[in-house]
């Protein structure tokens, strides 16, 4: 099994629409969760963090399920602007005093279409 | 925010040579810089983890002596892709943060390295 799996894609989908990611994870002991954008040829940014209590952020909302090691995120109201790839990312344990290692899925690519 | 410098951008080499990449904290003190590889349609894969003033960390089939690393200061990490071959050819991103961050490390812009 993956350490991190996403849901294949290509998600197309027309603007205004709400789309949902998922994710899971392999290792139980993962302390961190957080979900990246990359546009294509350009680095992963941040697009928020995932806690268990579930957050949201706009029309961006995270949920974290550690019992099932399932992490999701889903975007209301879909701009154009949101075509990206989405990163699922873990911090699968804590790799020293004051560092952190991420382990990325493969992403998923999201297109909004007008 | 923290901002994190990544030279060059793109660059293109003969197979044979090497090519090094800086990866530069501009306003914070990094003891910690990650470099990470990823090929068309894959996920970001960490080659090696670098902390300042001490050897890097390789991850498991990553050559060392091919993919040199140096971070010899807190604000400068640079990853030299020795020999480079075709299959070398890939984007490499850094990213870097101060240990107060918690998964919100910033990456560079990443290097599009193609060998010919």
């Amino acid at each position: 099994r993956k350490e991190v799996e996403q849901d294949p894609g290509p998600f197309n989908v027309p603007e205004g629409a709400t789309v949902a990611f998922n994710c899971t994870y392999s290792n139980s002991a993962s302390q961190s969760f957080f979900w990246y954008r990359q546009d294509c040829r350009k680095e992963p940014k941040l697009l928020m963090s995932v806690y268990s209590s579930g957050n949201e952020d706009g029309r961006f909302t995270a949920q974290l399920n550690r019992a099932s090691q399932y992490i999701s995120l889903l975007i209301r109201d879909s701009k154009l602007s949101d075509s990206a790839t989405y990163l699922c990312v873990v911090n699968p344990a804590y790799s020293g005093a004051g560092s952190y290692q991420l382990t990325f899925g493969k992403g998923t690519k999201l297109s909004v279409i007008p | 925010g923290a901002v994190v410098s990544q030279h060059p951008s793109r660059v293109i080499c003969k197979s044979g040579t090497s090519v090094k990449i800086e990866c530069r904290s501009l306003d914070f003190q990094a003891t910690t810089m990650f470099w990470y590889r990823q090929f068309p349609k894959q996920s970001l894969m960490l080659m090696a983890t670098s902390n300042e003033g001490s050897k890097a960390t390789y991850e498991q089939g990553v050559e060392k002596d091919k993919f040199l690393i140096n971070h010899a200061s807190l604000t400068l990490s640079t990853l030299t892709v020795t020999s480079a071959h075709p299959e070398d050819s890939s984007f490499y991103i850094c990213s870097a943060g101060s240990g107060v961050q918690r998964g919100g490390y910033t990456f560079g812009s990443g290097t599009r390295l193609t060998v010919v």
